[in-house]
């Protein structure tokens, strides 16, 4: 079964003070792993796509990259406006029109 | 500006009513999508279509229902046999079926009274 655990649940971070977030998988035939980004009341904004492992994608201070069987989000020194929930989703062979998602990592940036 | 539009953003029923929510895209995409999101669980897949006059269940579709006349429009019912309505209901379109870059309304949030 197709599995999605990201962590921390929740991070606080100083404005500036990098970190990373996690995505552990678990899923049949990985057709694409996806990061997304939420406001709170809002609709996920799409982010990232990552198809196979040692790929990298960059956007501002947003970094996902992919192994076997993680994902991270690296934030290079964020700043207020980089908080928000961070969904991670998988798309396996079986269920190419349902992406599993994470139950997310809520971020704050503190200025 | 194209985009997904979700309305309302906020509804409030009683027990045993059918509730219909809105989902209109202008992005011409064919694929579209129904999630349902709760505290502490990653969004669910209620219903997708493909393509116009044609859709299939996800993982919870027990008490919803959906029609695709218009390759714009993707209305969702919660019937009266859901037990358990209250959620926040976002609808989400892509390109082409099968791709995972969805964009998604901005949410609608059902509460049952």
């Amino acid at each position: 079964e197709d599995q999605v655990t990201q962590s921390p649940e929740a991070l606080r971070l100083q404005e500036g003070e990098s970190s990373s977030l996690n995505c552990s998988y678990t899923v049949s035939g990985l057709r694409g792993l996806f990061w997304y980004r939420q406001d709170p009341g809002k609709g996920p904004e799409f982010l990232f796509t990552l198809y196979s492992a040692g790929e990298e994608k960059e956007k501002e201070r947003l970094k996902a990259t992919l192994t076997k069987k993680e994902s991270f989000l690296h934030i290079t020194a964020p700043k207020p406006e980089d908080s928000a929930t961070y969904l991670c989703a998988v798309q396996g062979a079986a269920g190419a029109n349902n992406l599993f998602f994470g139950t997310g990592t809520r971020l704050t940036v503190i200025p | 500006d194209g985009g997904i539009t979700q309305s309302p953003k906020y509804l409030f029923r009683k027990e045993g009513q059918n509730v219909t929510l809105s989902c209109e895209q202008n992005l011409n995409h064919d694929a579209m999508y129904w999630y349902r999101q709760d505290p502490g669980q990653g969004l669910r897949l209620i219903y997708y279509s493909q393509i116009v006059n044609d859709f299939q269940k996800g993982d919870i579709a027990e008490g919803y229902s959906v029609s695709r006349e218009k390759k714009e429009s993707f209305p969702l019912t919660v019937t009266s046999a859901q037990k358990n309505p209250t959620a926040f209901y976002l609808c989400a379109s892509s390109r082409t079926s099968g791709r995972g870059e969805l964009f998604f309304g901005e949410g609608s949030r059902l509460t049952v009274l």
